[in-house]
């Protein structure tokens, strides 16, 4: 299966800052790479897909990139609404595997 | 509007049974994978199976192979999974999702059913 590391596993920032969260696989995954975002209580939410394409209706403010192992999704100017946990996923072979998580907590 | 609301979440003890229902609504469910996935409590989110939208394809992580089924009625638009032998690792909460695109992602979430497993 393939192994998929996520860090900082939590952080704390400002309103306004620039944060970037990184997944790294434990094998090449191409460009097969989702982020979602979750908040207490409710399913995750499909960010971005493909590594880098923004899922209808997410802010710009949103970017993903990397390939093979390396990936980072990155919210440009944090806003209230984006304090919540962040997972990366792999689709590029079953079993589907996701990162444990990062956890975007109000500096 | 794309609906995905699961049932069929509860107690029950280790070894027992239970049947997760999903039922859709606002998409055409017949062309699309569609997928199960859990979270245990204050956990991370783990991948648990997922099927053609016609059936004819099926995969599972290796903890629920040969415990768990999952099904579709594309008559229903309802998607299933049928969880045996089941043991507390298997208490999380339960989302189906929908799977869309050449590089699969899960577009459309339920809000999730807890199943927990315990004496």
């Amino acid at each position: 299966d393939i192994q998929m590391t996520q860090f900082p596993s939590s952080l704390s920032a400002s309103v306004g800052d620039r944060v970037t969260i990184t997944c790294r696989a434990s094998q090449s995954i191409s460009s097969h790479l989702n982020w979602y975002q979750q908040k207490p209580g409710r399913a995750p939410k499909l960010l971005i897909y493909a590594t880098s394409s923004l899922q209808s209706g997410v802010p710009s403010r949103f970017s993903g990139s990397g390939s093979g192992t390396d990936f980072t999704v990155t919210i440009s100017s944090l806003q209230p609404e984006d304090f919540a946990t962040y997972f990366c996923q792999q689709t590029y072979n079953t079993p589907w595997t996701f990162g444990r998580g990062t956890k975007v907590e109000i500096k | 509007e794309v609906q995905l609301v699961e049932s069929g979440g509860g107690l029950v003890q280790p070894g027992g049974s239970l049947r997760l229902s999903c039922a859709t609504s606002g998409f055409t469910f017949n062309v699309y994978w569609m997928n199960w996935v859990r979270q245990s409590p204050g956990k991370g989110l783990e991948w648990v199976a997922n099927i053609k939208h016609d059936g004819s394809k099926k995969y599972y992580v290796d903890s629920v192979k040969g415990r768990f089924t999952i099904s579709i009625d594309n008559a229903k638009n309802s998607l299933y999974l049928q969880m045996n032998s089941l043991r507390a690792e298997d208490t999380a909460v339960y989302y189906c999702a929908r799977e869309i695109g050449y590089q699969p992602r899960l577009d459309q979430w339920g809000q999730g059913t807890l199943v927990t497993v315990s004496s």
